[in-house]
């Protein structure tokens, strides 16, 4: 088991940009989550996937921002026409589902710098 | 909506001190509660859990007492050490699965 991993781990862009990020979760798990953290602030919820369906999405900061998962496996993040407010730390996190106490596991993180 | 309110910090203790960061939340239903601790430069890891009142979650020598009828769960550790340092969330799940955060407690314990 290596954990949920996340790519890159760290991303500086101009703003106006688009840019994508890559969370491979635990293979066992088909919850998947993403969640933006911000200077001294607590994770912030934004979408979750129960295998491939999106089923919360309602949290995404803009429609700038998507999400995909197309075959139950890993996941992917785009922010397009990046703003330098979009500067954060991108978590991954991934569960069994299933019931249960919904127990989720994090990954390292992608921190997005835009200049 | 769900909330989770902690204690602010920055908390700064010297070694073998007692710690608590208390923790408040407000959910409808029987949420999940949990706490999450980042050490400097690492993700985020579980540290421990509870899923229904009286519930006590233990790990690593920290405990938290789910306490329904205050809605609390704050942490505790008799003893901390200078590996203790760290900045800690509490954290609770509801029937959306969503984890909802606390903005977090930064805790520096001193040799």
């Amino acid at each position: 088991d290596t954990g949920v991993s996340q790519n890159p781990r760290h991303k500086i862009t101009k703003r106006g940009q688009n840019v994508t990020f890559r969370c491979d979760p635990i293979s066992e798990h088909n919850r998947l989550y993403w969640y933006r953290q911000t200077l001294g602030q607590g994770p912030e919820f934004l979408t979750y996937f129960q295998n491939e369906a999106q089923l919360e999405k309602s949290r995404l900061l803009s429609d700038r921002f998507s999400a995909e998962r197309p075959k139950g496996s890993f996941s992917t993040l785009e922010i397009q026409r990046t703003e330098q407010g979009d500067s954060a730390m991108y978590l991954c996190a991934s569960s069994l589902g299933a019931g249960g106490i919904n127990e989720q596991f994090f990954g390292p993180g992608t921190r997005l710098t835009v200049l | 909506g769900d909330s989770v309110t902690q204690m602010e910090g920055p908390v700064t203790l010297s070694e073998e001190a007692f710690l608590t960061i208390n923790c408040t939340y407000t959910a409808t239903g029987y949420p999940s509660l949990f706490w999450y601790v980042q050490y400097p430069g690492e993700g985020l890891q579980l540290l421990l859990k509870a899923t229904k009142a009286d519930d006590k979650g233990s790990n690593k020598g920290f405990e938290a007492t789910y306490r329904k009828e205050t809605t609390s769960f704050h942490l505790e550790k008799g003893s901390v050490q200078v590996s203790d340092s760290a900045v800690y969330f509490c954290a609770l799940s509801g029937g959306d699965y969503k984890l909802s955060f606390g903005a977090g407690t930064t805790v520096t314990v001193r040799a």
